[in-house]
């Protein structure tokens, strides 16, 4: 059974940086392209990120480029995202989830996690 | 504002069917055959429903069905069930510059 589990968030202030983190389980986690999507409170779904199996392309949407950071850690079947420069407009919920293939770019996310919460306040 | 423009709300009684619209342009919709919907209960992580524009996931029921003409992709549920109420949001491929959009999300309310 595939499994996606999140962590790391939590309250952070402006300027601040956070890591989440996601373990995955039940498939070969280096044959799959993984992403990262987040939900601000009350809001839709915005893709933030992707990442290839090996970990050699990422790729950022234009609203989180230059300040966050997508990687992963095929031993350990983790992926990760680590985010700079917070702003208040980054509270959302993320969510990683598994691309079909390892298309990295795709609009098809088979398996999401449960989420993890992020808050950037004073 | 959300790249992809889906009708805030919707609502069917048990047993009808319901259509929700997605619409973007020729830079994603229109341009490729990559749009998803993903069926989200609250509090929950959202579901891959439809993918490719028509396909669907194994384990989704056949009531559920995509189709696409233009720059316009639509969702369409039949049978209502009382565990269909969810927010349902497209999702597309949108190039080697955007990447992915989705829609802002559409409440399907079953009456």
């Amino acid at each position: 059974e595939v499994q996606l589990v999140e962590s790391g968030g939590g309250l952070v202030q402006p300027g601040g940086s956070l890591r989440l983190s996601c373990a995955a389980s039940g498939f070969t986690f280096s044959s799959y392209a993984m992403s990262w999507v987040r939900q601000a409170p009350g809001k839709g779904l915005e893709w933030v990120s992707a990442i290839s199996g090996s970990g050699g392309s990422t790729y950022y949407a234009d609203s989180v480029k230059g300040r966050f950071t997508i990687s992963r850690d095929n031993s350990k079947n983790t992926l990760y995202l680590q985010m700079n420069s917070l702003r208040a407009e980054d509270t959302a919920v993320y969510y990683c989830a598994k691309a079909v293939s390892n298309v990295v770019v795709t609009a098809t996310l088979d398996y999401w996690g449960q989420g993890t919460l992020v808050t950037v306040s004073s | 504002q959300s790249a992809l423009t889906q009708p805030a709300s919707v609502s069917g009684s048990p047993g009808q069917s319901i259509t929700i619209s997605c619409t973007g342009t020729s830079s994603d919709v229109g341009g490729y055959n990559y749009v998803s919907w993903y069926q989200q209960h609250p509090g929950k992580a959202p579901k891959l429903m439809i993918y490719d524009v028509s396909k669907r996931p194994s384990g989704v029921s056949n009531r559920f069905s995509g189709s696409k003409s233009g720059n316009t992709a639509s969702l369409t549920i039949s049978g209502l069930q009382a565990e269909d109420e969810a927010d349902y949001y497209c999702c597309s491929y949108a190039g080697s510059s955007t990447y992915v959009v989705f829609g802002g999300g559409t409440k399907l309310t079953v009456l």
